[in-house]
């Protein structure tokens, strides 16, 4: 069965902390994808990152950065230098190409950057 | 402007009064979908369609009925409200298509603003 798991509820750090948001995803295909979504307190969900499971490279975009690791089944999400902007829950979310449509979510991890 | 619109963004209704949510997107995009989302559950799957005419039940289908007469639309129907129902709910369509094999790449979802629920 396809799960989805973000141990932390909640994190509270202080500007320009890094942080790190973890996220362990299970399934039996081979073929699935990886996504994670940031809900800023407005509550939109906005997409920021996709990553297929033929593809580890890790990937970094300005002060984000993601980890995939295949051999332990996670799809970290790292916040360099991070901002008051960046309090939002975040989503990690987990499609297996057998399900079309089929988008399953974790449960979210609410963080929360201090000034 | 690429979007998901769906309306209302905030209905209060009594119990038992049908209620219908619109969802609409402007993309082209084959597959739809409704999630709810609850404090504490995250976001779970109500229906998703793959293409007109074409629906399937997600984790949470209970109560609401979904059709796919057109591509671009995918309304959120209750017939019977209840205070369970209560919830902020989300529209969401998605670019998949055919991808190695018989699998689909999937492109994620693009979500609409959300419709806040109360039931009463």
């Amino acid at each position: 069965a396809q799960k989805v798991t973000q141990a932390q509820t909640e994190i509270s750090v202080v500007e320009k902390e890094d942080v790190t948001l973890d996220c362990v995803y299970e399934t039996r295909d081979t073929t699935y994808y990886l996504f994670w979504y940031k809900q800023p307190p407005s509550g939109e969900l906005v997409f920021l990152i996709r990553r297929n499971s033929f593809d580890e490279q890790n990937e970094i975009s300005g002060r984000y950065s993601w980890n995939f690791q295949k051999s332990t089944s996670s799809f970290n999400f790292t916040i360099t230098a991070s901002q008051v902007v960046d309090s939002a829950v975040y989503f990690c979310a987990l499609s297996e190409g057998a399900f079309r449509g089929k988008l399953i979510f974790g449960q979210g991890t609410e963080l929360s950057v201090k000034p | 402007e690429a979007q998901v619109t769906q309306n209302p963004r905030y209905l209060i209704t009594v119990t038992g009064k049908k209620l219908t949510v619109t969802c609409s997107q402007n993309m082209n995009h084959e597959y739809m979908s409704w999630y709810r989302q609850d404090p504490g559950l995250g976001l779970r799957q109500i229906y998703y369609s793959m293409n007109v005419e074409v629906t399937d039940k997600g984790d949470v289908p209970e109560g609401y009925k979904v059709s796919r007469k057109e591509k671009r639309n995918f309304p959120l129907i209750l017939e019977s409200p209840s205070p369970n129902q209560t919830s902020l709910y989300f529209c969401a369509s998605s670019l998949d298509g055919p991808g190695p094999g018989q699998g689909v790449v999937s492109y994620g979802y693009t979500f609409g603003s959300g419709t806040r629920l109360t039931v009463v």
